[in-house]
């Protein structure tokens, strides 16, 4: 199985600030046949399910702001939140797609909190 | 917009099984090409995929639960299930389904990516 590892555990950023969230996969994914990486990031709010904001490491879901930005190829990934507002407060999670069977991995999760 | 919703017991005992559905609105399970999910996350915890059903109803499980797992789909109800068999404390968690979006690609199979994603239940096994 891919194992995904996320850094840091938490941060603190104030309003305004960006704010970076590292993610690392134990073996790539990115496949060489397309050119793309297989994975993805998730806003978790409290009592709420998680949330799509990008695929293909960088691509964009519809409707997230642009504020949220995904880069990196192979095996380490960064979400980046370029001004932090209040509503950005909450657990991200990426998830690799790429090795499929076996199976679908997330990583452990990094809580953003204001400053 | 397509939107799902979980449904099942709330408690479940210790060895027994853990069974779920989701109900799919705004849109039918067998049209398109998507892979119906479920993850589960225990309380404070990270997300851990389950397993899922393609519109075909070929199915992939999670190897560390796949000798306990069945996932299945009634189109008639546009609904998919999850069945868990004997569950202990550690199946203890919120439960979500969610729709997987993405594609085939050869020499890798298929993939997904999550949206959307189900309100989640919370099952707790205890006796």
């Amino acid at each position: 199985d891919i194992v995904m590892t996320q850094s840091p555990d938490s941060l603190a950023v104030s309003l305004g600030e960006r704010a970076t969230i590292n993610c690392k996969s134990s073996q790539s994914v990115l496949y060489s046949s397309n050119n793309k990486n297989y994975l993805a990031w998730y806003q978790q709010k409290p009592g709420q399910p998680p949330k799509l904001l990008i695929y293909w490491a960088s691509t964009r879901e519809s409707g997230v702001p642009d504020r949220f930005s995904g880069s990196g190829s192979g095996t380490d990934f960064t979400l980046t939140i370029s001004s932090l507002q209040a509503e950005d407060v909450a657990v991200y999670y990426c998830q690799q797609y790429y090795s499929t069977p076996p199976g679908i991995t997330f990583g452990p999760g990094t809580k953003v909190d204001i400053k | 917009q397509v939107q799902l919703q979980e449904s099942g017991p709330g408690l479940v005992k210790p060895s027994q099984t853990l069974s779920l559905t989701c109900t799919v609105s705004g849109g039918s399970i067998s049209s398109g090409s998507y892979y119906w999910s479920w993850i589960r996350q225990p309380a404070g915890k990270g997300l851990e995929w389950i397993g899922r059903i393609y519109t075909s109803g070929s199915t992939n499980y999670n190897p560390s639960l796949k000798s306990r797992v069945t996932i299945s789909v009634d189109t008639s109800k546009n609904q998919f299930s999850l069945k868990l068999s004997s569950v202990t404390a550690a199946d203890t968690a919120v439960y979500y389904c969610a729709r997987g979006l993405g594609g085939y690609s050869y020499g890798l199979g298929g993939y997904n990516w999550f949206d959307p994603w189900g309100q989640g239940t919370l099952v707790t096994v205890s006796s």
